[in-house]
């Protein structure tokens, strides 16, 4: 399997729930991302992991707690959601060199629905 | 911070050529992309600007003016799934972080 692959697609999950998102890249790369795209938004940044270290967390609320195992791995461990955390999450791939970036690769992402 | 400028939508016609300019303002400057994203999916990865000039890649092309702050995605040949949204995406200062706007919603009609 090439590329960045993530599951599930879609995810509908009651305000009690607790869920996980899995984003798993075959491209090598040593960076990683959680965005965040609500209708008619831009993609907001959320976390980035850099050599499986936490890099950037841009305010983003407890209840979502991201996890990086090992470079080729990420997750979105879900808690007590809002109905406004309703969004397509999207992960990223890239791979860095001397604080330089590069083109990200974006996984087709997970529609989640809090109900 | 960031600052990106580009028009909200525009329309063309198939096999027409289209432009959409981007003016930005950043601190510190590394490189620009540009992202297409259909409705719904994940963005995909165009193009890469480090250096001023154009390049060009198939149907499509970009250019980018470091001085001005300034780059522009050329679409050549349009077809009907050119319709999207196009992200022009400037990242500076090192590191990582890249910011998206809400883009250009480009429809393309017969």
């Amino acid at each position: 399997e090439t590329g960045v692959t993530q599951t599930p697609r879609h995810l509908v999950m009651g305000m009690t729930n607790k869920k996980s998102l899995k984003c798993e890249q075959h491209l090598g790369h040593n960076a990683m991302y959680w965005y965040k795209q609500s209708a008619k938004k831009p993609l907001e940044l959320m976390f980035v992991y850099s050599l499986e270290e936490r890099v950037e967390n841009n305010s983003v609320p407890s209840r979502f707690s991201p996890e990086c195992p090992n470079s080729s791995h990420l997750f979105l461990h879900l808690h007590t959601l809002q109905p406004e955390d309703s969004a397509l999450y999207l992960c990223a791939s890239s791979q860095e060199a001397s604080g330089n970036s590069y083109e990200q690769y974006f996984g087709p992402g997970t529609r989640l629905t809090v109900t | 911070g960031q600052n990106i400028d580009q028009p909200t939508e525009m329309t063309a016609t198939e096999g027409a050529i289209v432009q959409i300019n981007c003016t930005y303002q950043t601190s510190g400057f590394n490189g620009l992309f540009w992202y297409q994203q259909h409705a719904g999916e994940a963005p995909t990865f165009l193009s890469y600007n480090v250096l001023d000039g154009l390049e060009e890649k198939g149907r499509f092309s970009s250019f980018l003016s470091r001085s001005k702050g300034y780059s522009y995605l050329l679409l050549k040949e349009l077809q009907m799934k050119d319709s999207a949204s196009y992200l022009c995406v400037p990242f500076g200062g090192g590191g990582n972080k890249l910011t998206f706007g809400t883009g250009t919603q480009l429809k393309v009609e017969l």
